[in-house]
């Protein structure tokens, strides 16, 4: 069955830096595109970035770009998010997520929970 | 990358049939019909109930169902069971400029 396990999330403070990790198990993972979404505590889905399935085409969210970079290594059945200057406004719950080949998020992992505070 | 606009809210008793907006503009909800609705229990990752719009993953209850018209998507739940109480989240494609975008949520009360 489709697995996603995230780890990597922590405290670290404002303006350091932080990757996130997630392993990916019981599909073809070369075959789909991944998400990182997040959510900050007592709010909403906030969509932050992708990455095609070859690795060749990123899109992030204005309020990450320059500051966060998503990649993958398709031989480890990895996708990673490497996060720096971060501020208190990035205090949230991590997750990524299988994007289901229609530009949707069809399985996702349980979260990693990132704190940023001095 | 402004959210597509949900209500905050939606409330009704068991048996009873939902149905909870998204609205967006022309340059996402309009012109894609990569729309797609997440449930999200309390401390759980979301789960996929629609997408493009009107499917369905396997599994999931034929009592959800989506549509849209224009700019505004909807998803319908009929006969309400306590289990529906959840929160709700709507997501389009926003194209290569906007990409993607969520929707600002939807609690689901079974009274």
């Amino acid at each position: 069955q489709v697995q996603l396990v995230e780890s990597g999330g922590g405290v670290v403070q404002p303006g350091g830096s932080l990757r996130l990790s997630c392993a990916a198990s019981g599909f073809t993972f070369t075959g789909h595109g991944m998400h990182w979404v997040r959510q900050a505590p007592g709010k909403g889905l906030e969509w932050v970035t992708f990455i095609r399935y070859d690795g060749t085409t990123k899109f992030y969210a204005d309020s990450v770009k320059g500051r966060f970079t998503i990649s993958r290594d398709n031989s480890r059945n990895t996708l990673y998010l490497q996060m720096s200057r971060l501020s208190a406004e990035d205090t949230a719950v991590y997750y990524c997520a299988r994007d289901g080949n229609g530009y949707n998020f069809d399985y996702w992992g349980q979260g990693t929970r990132v704190t940023v505070s001095s | 990358q402004s959210a597509l606009t949900q209500p905050a809210s939606v409330s009704a008793s068991p048996g009873q049939s939902i149905t909870i907006s998204c609205t967006g503009t022309s340059s996402d909800v309009g012109s894609y019909n990569f729309v797609s609705w997440y449930q999200q229990h309390p401390g759980k990752a979301p789960k996929l109930m629609i997408y493009e719009v009107s499917k369905r993953p396997s599994g999931v209850s034929d009592r959800f169902s989506g549509s849209k018209s224009g700019n505004t998507a909807s998803l319908t739940i009929s006969g309400l069971q306590a289990e529906d109480e959840s929160d709700y989240y709507c997501w389009s494609y926003g194209g290569s400029a906007t990409f993607s975008v969520f929707g600002t949520g939807t609690k689901v009360t079974v009274l």
